[in-house]
């Protein structure tokens, strides 16, 4: 699996968009870019994959670079309840899921 | 859709004694179910993955004999931590991924977290 690389913590302002960067630069043209989340005590929480082309669905959408190499995940309207945090992963359809460090969201009133 | 549910959600039991967490898919057939571990302020550490009706595939350096694990069903998965001990303690994350819609997703189950006395 491609390794991939996020910033330890963000804040973010209630009502703004969160913007949660992910770098994956050594990603393969087979390899997926997936977007979970767990918020404290919790299982993870599925939320968004591509491959190349932008996504959205009803929780986030996902911004993938042409050339593949970084991708954002944007939180259009952050809540407190978005809070926790946030993991970014490349991998095939059929790879597992590897879980990183990953980027712990505050969101802040 | 794509629900996962884990029972119990907490157990506590004395050390020596064997513990059972069940996980099941809800709302699809689970073909490969997956076990984490994940300790305090740490990442989720992928224990072992099981495919229905076959032995499990235990990651490095987890005991196979302490951590039994059975996929007996396309819906149910099953951990049992054998003579658990304080070290033991921890949050079990159960993760499934079915057939055929879901098979490039895996999704995970609320967690069970076992304490050790």
């Amino acid at each position: 699996d491609a390794k991939t690389t996020q910033p330890t913590s963000m804040d973010c302002a209630e009502g703004r968009a969160a913007n949660l960067p992910c770098n994956h630069s050594t990603i393969s043209g087979n390899e997926y870019v997936y977007w979970y989340r767990q918020i404290h005590s919790q299982g993870p929480q599925y939320i968004i994959h591509g491959l190349k082309n932008n996504e959205t669905n009803e929780m986030a959408s996902l911004i993938i670079t042409e050339d593949r190499k970084s991708s954002t995940l944007i939180l259009p309207h952050a809540t407190l309840r978005d809070t926790a945090v946030y993991y970014c992963i490349a991998k095939t359809s059929y790879d597992k899921v590897i879980f990183g460090p990953g980027t712990s969201l505050s969101v802040i009133p | 859709g794509a629900v996962v549910s884990q029972h119990p959600s907490w157990v506590i039991c004395k050390s020596g004694t064997s513990v059972k967490i069940e996980c099941r898919s809800l709302d699809f057939q689970a073909t490969t179910m997956f076990w984490y571990r994940q300790f305090p302020k740490q990442s989720l550490m992928l224990m072992a993955t099981s495919n229905e009706g076959s032995k499990a595939t235990y990651e490095q350096g987890v005991e196979k004999d302490k951590f039994l694990i059975n996929h007996a069903s396309l819906t149910l998965s099953t951990l049992t931590v054998t003579s658990a001990h304080p070290e033991d303690s921890s949050f079990y994350i159960c993760s499934a991924r079915g057939a055929p819609q879901r098979t490039d997703t895996q999704y995970f189950g609320p967690g069970t977290r076992l304490t050790v006395l």
